[in-house]
Parts: structure tokens; C-alpha cells; sequence
């Protein structure tokens, strides 16, 4: 069964710095990737995906996420935090157009400091 | 821009009672999931549906969880007789391609 691990539960930045939540999976096939973001009282919002193709993909609001097979990684990476980045994250992974339901991981919740 | 909107966004009942949840997916998505969070936990996906049938469901959905697609446009989820750990937020999403787009959720209490 695909499972996916976000190691950290909690992380602090402060605005104007660079961020990287982790990401890893567990799936037999190549695998569908998703990064959503959710902001408090708001449903999840689609960050970037990856199907196949080129390993570094961008997203919204400035986010961009590298695929490593090798590493069983999607690490999700900003540049340049701004304070409404502020929210949750979530990593997900689906096994394709049968069924396409999600597994989550546990989510990272990203605190900016001013 | 087109979304999933969910109603109730609150909804209080108390242990026993039925629910129902409603949602309208994105017009012409032609997939619908609904997933659940309990408060501090992971998003978990309860069920799938397609084609007027169900496609696929997790071990949380027993019989007293249901779907349905009773028009064009709505899609709910009952629960028939609620358990205190039915307490989550619940969301549901709609698909087309490979995207899921998901609706503000909608918080269930159960007292």
C-alpha cells in the first residue's frame, strides 16, 4: 500500500528566508505527486503535481518541488518566505487514474516569523 | 474561477442522529471523493465514486456511511447514526484530469 512520511510536524521560518518541507513515499510504481496547502478554516489547496517528465516542478505563489526517485523524495522548496505562507502542507501521493484517491502524510505545519 | 463549495461549513448533532453532508463539485468533473480529517490527524480518504456507483472505499466507510448523487449537481454523504469519533472535518474534492480540487470542508461535531 502507497504511504507517504512528512518527517517534520512543525517548522519555524523567518520571512524572507528559504524553506524545504520533506517529503517521502512509499509506492511500488512511479508514483502521482501532490503538494496542497491548507490556510487556517480553508480547504486544501493544489500547490504543484507531478506526473513525469522534468523532476523540478513549479508551482503557485512561488513554491517549487523536486521528484528523486532514488530518494523516494518530493521536497517541497520556497526561496523567499513571505507571512501569509504561513499554513499547513500537505504531501500526497495517488497510483494514477484508477481510483486516483489520495494518501496524505501527516502534514507540516509552517510558522513564519517577522 | 470554478470551485467546490460544501454546506453545511458547521454542523452539531448529537450521537445517534443522522447526517448529511452536501457538496457540489465542479460542473463538469465527472470523479467525487470524500475525505475526513479528525482534528490533530491525517487527511484520510473514506470513498470514491463515479459513474453513479461507488469505485472504491477505505475501511472507515461501513455501512453506516453512504453516498449519493441524487441530481446534476449535488453530492452528499450520510451518516446514518453518528459516533462521537465521527467528529472530523470532512472534505470533498472533484476531478476531471489527474487534479483533485477540493471544497472548504465542513466541520462535524458530535456531542
Amino acid at each position: 500500500a502507497q504511504s507517504v512520511t512528512q518527517p517534520d510536524i512543525h517548522i519555524t521560518v523567518s520571512e524572507g528566508a528559504s524553506l524545504e518541507l520533506r517529503c517521502n513515499y512509499s509506492y511500488g510504481a512511479t508514483p502521482y505527486l501532490f503538494w496542497y496547502v491548507q490556510s487556517p478554516g480553508q480547504g486544501l489547496q493544489l500547490l504543484l503535481k507531478y506526473f513525469s517528465g522534468d523532476t523540478l516542478v513549479q508551482g503557485i505563489k512561488g513554491f517549487e518541488a523536486e521528484f528523486k526517485r532514488s530518494q523516494s523524495s518530493f521536497n517541497l522548496r520556497k526561496p523567499s518566505v513571505h507571512w501569509s505562507d504561513a499554513a499547513e502542507y500537505f504531501c500526497a501521493v495517488s497510483k494514477g487514474a484508477a481510483g486516483n484517491k489520495l494518501t496524505f502524510g501527516g502534514g507540516t505545519r509552517v510558522l513564519v516569523k517577522p | 474561477e470554478p470551485e467546490v463549495t460544501q454546506t453545511p461549513s458547521h454542523q452539531v448533532t448529537q450521537m445517534g442522529q443522522e447526517v448529511i453532508l452536501r457538496c457540489v463539485p465542479i460542473s463538469n468533473h465527472l470523479y467525487f471523493y470524500w475525505y475526513r480529517q479528525i482534528l490533530g490527524q491525517k487527511v484520510e480518504f473514506l470513498v470514491s465514486f463515479y459513474n453513479n456507483e461507488i469505485s472504491e472505499k477505505s475501511e472507515i466507510f461501513d455501512d453506516q456511511f453512504s453516498v449519493e448523487r441524487p441530481d446534476g449537481s449535488n453530492f452528499t454523504l450520510k451518516i446514518r447514526s453518528t459516533k462521537l469519533e465521527d467528529s472530523a472535518m470532512y472534505f470533498c474534492a472533484s476531478r476531471t484530469g489527474y487534479e483533485q480540487y477540493f471544497g472548504p470542508g465542513t466541520r462535524l461535531t458530535v456531542t
